[in-house]
């Protein structure tokens, strides 16, 4: 009953590293997301997959990259990481395209670009 | 793009009260879906409830309820008999055609 694991938990980069952060479920879901949470700005979406193969542009996908791997995994990648990408990153999974039942989070990744 | 707004970025009350939490967002669409979530400082979101909005009852679950005014454009949850581990940031989302968007969310601290 893991639901949506991601690795790493938190991170620390230099200015212009690249990373991976990696995000797998095992609910069998079609539908996987990216989101960043900032103080004050709650959740927003960079990239999702609504089904395996596919992948498109959220609200703030300047600077991210994504992989749909298989079903299980999506993947995000910093190719040069920047201070302003300082934050926590969730992973999200949803049984239905739509997404109408909600979505399932995993613990989040705190990233700090220095 | 929908907007969701929560007007109250902090909020207390005392074990066993009840408290309710504003919501409000901006869409043009007719069919759309609406959640609460709740993020413990475990960090870890957590669905507490969804309502549709073609159906007009409030949704509940448990000590969980919702108001749902369409033509407000307003969702607001109420939480009876509060809990000390209903401490959390609490978020409100609004889904439409698979593009789920958050309000900056609202800090509910449980006083014994």
């Amino acid at each position: 009953n893991a639901g949506v694991t991601q690795t790493p938990k938190f991170q620390v980069l230099k200015t212009g590293q690249s990373m991976t952060l990696q995000c797998a479920q095992d609910m069998n879901h079609n539908s996987m997301y990216w989101y960043r949470q900032d103080p004050g700005m709650g959740l927003r979406l960079i990239y999702y997959s609504a089904s395996e193969g596919t992948t498109d542009k959220g609200e703030v996908p300047n600077g991210y990259n994504v992989s749909r791997l298989n079903k299980r995994e999506f993947s995000l990648r910093l190719e040069s990481a920047a201070p302003s990408q300082t934050s926590v990153y969730f992973c999200a999974s949803s049984e239905e395209m739509t997404g109408i039942y909600g979505y399932t989070f995993g613990s989040g990744t705190r990233l700090t670009v220095v | 793009a929908q907007t969701v707004t929560q007007s109250q970025p902090e909020m207390s009350v005392q074990e066993a009260e009840t408290v309710t939490l504003s919501c409000t967002y901006d869409t043009s669409e007719n069919n759309y879906y609406l959640f609460w979530y709740k993020q413990p400082p475990s960090r870890q979101m957590i669905l507490v409830i969804r309502q549709e909005a073609y159906k007009q009852q409030n949704a509940t679950e448990n000590r969980f309820s919702v108001n749902f005014q369409k033509a407000a454009k307003s969702f607001s949850l109420k939480i009876s008999d509060s809990q000390l581990g209903d401490t959390a940031m609490y978020f409100c989302a609004h889904l439409n055609n698979n593009d789920m968007r958050f309000g900056a969310g609202t800090r509910l601290t449980v006083k014994p």
